[in-house]
């Protein structure tokens, strides 16, 4: 069974603060895929990054970093320098790597940077 | 630029009527799928579809239909409105001819039943 915990369910900060955001996953699969989707106040779900199973390099984008370790199923967030645009639900997700790539969610982290 | 289109953005139903809620998406992908996602949760798989002309239930297909005679569209029908589907009704794509490519969401149709 696939399942994605995201414990914290919201979170504030004050501007300039840096945030990480909790992901846990279960699966049996071998290989999988693990995304982090942004959804903010005006409800679309905006992509911010996809990682292979077999990748447990650190990313880094801008401001945004993610930490994948596979001998703990987490695939932490984190946003430095937050900004008041960084405000915003996000999800966790978890992908299989054959069939339709359907994706299971976590229950989602509310972000709010207060300025 | 369109992406994935949703339609309507929002709708009250009464108990027991029907609709169909639109999905078009104009990047040739040959994966949708249909989420709705209720207040405080994460989204979760109604139906999705792999190619036009087939269909497969996700996690809470009870209560829709889908239909997918075109790789643009993917229509989700809910035949006899309940209470419990109230929520908001997210559709995406994904083009499956390369392994696990991120899915594109529409903006959303927002669906309230009294």
């Amino acid at each position: 069974a696939q399942k994605v915990t995201q414990a914290q369910t919201e979170i504030s900060v004050v501007e300039k603060e840096d945030v990480t955001l909790d992901c846990v996953y279960e699966t049996r699969d071998t290989t999988y895929y693990l995304f982090w989707y942004k959804q903010p106040p005006s409800g679309e779900l905006v992509f911010l990054i996809r990682r292979n199973s077999f990748d447990e390099q650190n990313e880094i984008s801008g401001r945004y970093s993610w930490n994948f370790q596979k001998s703990t199923s987490s695939f932490n967030f984190t946003i430095t320098a937050s900004q008041v645009v960084d405000s915003a639900v996000y999800f966790c997700a978890l992908g299989k790597t054959t069939g339709a790539n359907n994706l299971f969610f976590g229950t989602g982290t509310r972000l709010t940077v207060i300025p | 630029n369109a992406g994935v289109t949703q339609t309507p953005k929002f709708r009250i139903l009464k108990i027991g009527q029907s609709m169909t809620l639109q999905c078009a998406q104009d990047m040739n992908h040959n994966y949708m799928y249909w989420y709705r996602q209720d207040p405080g949760m994460g989204l979760k798989l109604i139906y999705y579809s792999v190619g036009a002309g087939i269909t497969d239930k996700g996690e809470v297909p009870n209560g829709y239909n889908v239909s997918r005679s075109t790789t643009e569209d993917f229509p989700l029908r809910l035949e006899l409105a309940a209470p419990s589907q109230t929520s908001v009704y997210f559709c995406a794509s994904s083009d499956g001819r390369v392994s696990n490519q991120p899915q594109h969401f529409g903006d959303g149709t927002r669906l309230s039943i009294l």
